[in-house]
């Protein structure tokens, strides 16, 4: 299968860990990146090859995964957290770039 | 400061075309790749395809092949998104982006909503 399958919801209580997954053959061989876009704002890199955070980015966010799953995990999550959740991968189909289905997340 | 400033909205009809722009500044133009990718509304986003500043090289999603051209005029630093045939399912939000860490899409342009409709 040539998709990267998410959560569509998720909520959190303010402080709290949430952890989102994203599901696809491709994870097995590539790397996940995962992106953080609010609403009408361009996606933020938040991880990228599976666990590494760019610069500026807040501790709290960090990446895992085995076999073929990837995850974001929010340790202490904060009211701006409150966002669409993207994954993304190379494509094991042909095309390099693929982008999950979407997790929102809702910080209660 | 690294920035992609994309051009303006865009209302089209059916069966027309239309090319976006994205200017890079901030850094070396010809050193990074920059990808399309649109996102319809309530979607999540569809990558479209990508630009080697440097040599020209492209490639672009196979669902798009037939209608899309993307290409660069790099003494201005910027990229261009051709996308031709328009349909009512076209109408999104386009992005550029730069690929600055490994297969990551690391900074963003605003977007350009593209609109088409009869």
């Amino acid at each position: 299968s040539s998709e990267l399958t998410q959560d569509p919801d998720v909520s959190v209580a303010l402080g709290q860990t949430v952890r989102i997954t994203c599901q696809g053959d491709g994870l097995r061989y590539y790397y996940a990146n995962w992106y953080q876009q609010r609403p009408g704002q361009a996606p933020v890199l938040l991880i990228y090859g599976r666990t590494n955070r760019p610069s500026g980015i807040p501790d709290r966010f960090s990446g895992s995964g085995s076999r073929n799953t990837a995850s974001l995990t929010i340790t202490g999550a904060q009211a701006e957290d409150e966002a669409d959740y993207y994954c993304s991968s190379r494509d094991s189909s042909g095309n390099p770039y693929l982008f999950g289905t979407g997790t929102k997340v809702t910080v209660l | 400061q690294v920035h992609l400033v994309q051009s303006g909205a865009e209302l089209k009809k059916p069966g027309a075309s239309v090319k976006l722009s994205c200017k890079a500044s901030g850094y070396s133009f010809i050193d990074y790749h920059i990808h399309w990718v649109r996102q319809a509304p309530g979607q999540g986003p569809e990558w479209m395809g990508w630009i080697n500043p440097n040599t020209g090289d492209t490639h672009h999603a196979q669902k798009f092949q037939d209608r899309v051209a993307i290409t660069r005029d790099t003494p201005i630093n910027t990229t261009y998104l051709d996308l031709a045939s328009l349909k009512s399912d076209d109408t999104a939000v386009y992005f550029c982006a730069r690929v600055g860490l490994p297969d990551a899409l690391d900074v963003w342009g605003q977007g350009t909503v593209v609109t088409v409709s009869s």
